[in-house]
């Protein structure tokens, strides 16, 4: 247990529709990624929070939008799903910004249909 | 942008071969990390190597960070069943905070 929990882990919708991951990092730790992985690309880098604030973007879709509330924990929304949203959503937290391990979570597995 | 490719993308082996996977990055790093995935589960940190030219051993894995800190190895002697699933290193590039990812590679070891 990596101490990460990310809710729902399985969630199944239509195309167009819109869903909010969340997750909640280790006690104590500023840092929040979201990384997507599907088969054949590996994890991308979507987003990094540090305590409330965005510290870096990697390849998200403007469709999708994150953001880290007071108590740390941070929410992926996606919206106007496509087919091609179907992935492994991680979210990771660490205690710094930039070095350091990454606790991960188990996941939120979507399925746009 | 900072890219980082890892090989070979899939690896099969007997049990008790070596094993090793290879990490190369498009631009200097500041630190390397590797990260293991059993099928079905989340990425869990290994390692992480900093100073150029570093090596680190846990075990039957070791670790390399290249002199130029662009490259590294993770070398796995004997291989087990245990050790089945994807490694990925993971490269912080410079001066921003984005974690790069390889894609990974997948160890199966036939028992």
């Amino acid at each position: 247990d990596s101490g990460v929990t990310q809710t729902p882990k399985h969630l199944i919708t239509a195309t167009g529709q819109r869903v909010t991951l969340r997750c909640s990092p280790r006690s104590g730790d500023l840092s929040v990624y979201w990384y997507q992985q599907s088969l054949d690309q590996g994890l991308q880098f979507l987003i990094q929070y540090y305590n409330g604030e965005e510290r870096a973007k990697g390849n998200i879709l403007e469709r999708f939008s994150a953001q880290q509330f007071p108590d740390l924990h941070s929410e992926l929304n996606l919206s106007s799903l496509e087919l091609g949203d179907s992935a492994l959503y991680f979210c990771a937290s660490s205690v710094t910004s930039g070095t350091g391990e990454l606790f991960f979570g188990e996941g939120s597995r979507l399925t746009v249909l | 942008g900072q890219q980082v490719m890892q090989i070979p993308q899939y690896q099969h082996v007997q049990e008790g071969e070596d094993f090793t996977t290879y990490c190369n990055s498009s631009t200097t790093l500041s630190n390397i990390q590797w990260y293991k995935q059993r099928p079905g589960g989340h990425p869990v940190f290994l390692i992480q190597l900093v100073k150029s030219g570093e090596v680190k051993k846990q075990k039957r894995l070791t670790f390399q960070f290249g002199e130029a800190k662009k490259n590294s190895s993770l070398h796995i002697t004997a291989t087990q069943t245990t050790d089945v699933g994807t490694y990925f290193c993971a490269g912080l590039g410079g001066s921003n905070y984005k974690l790069t990812f390889g894609k990974g590679t997948l160890l199966t070891v036939n028992p």
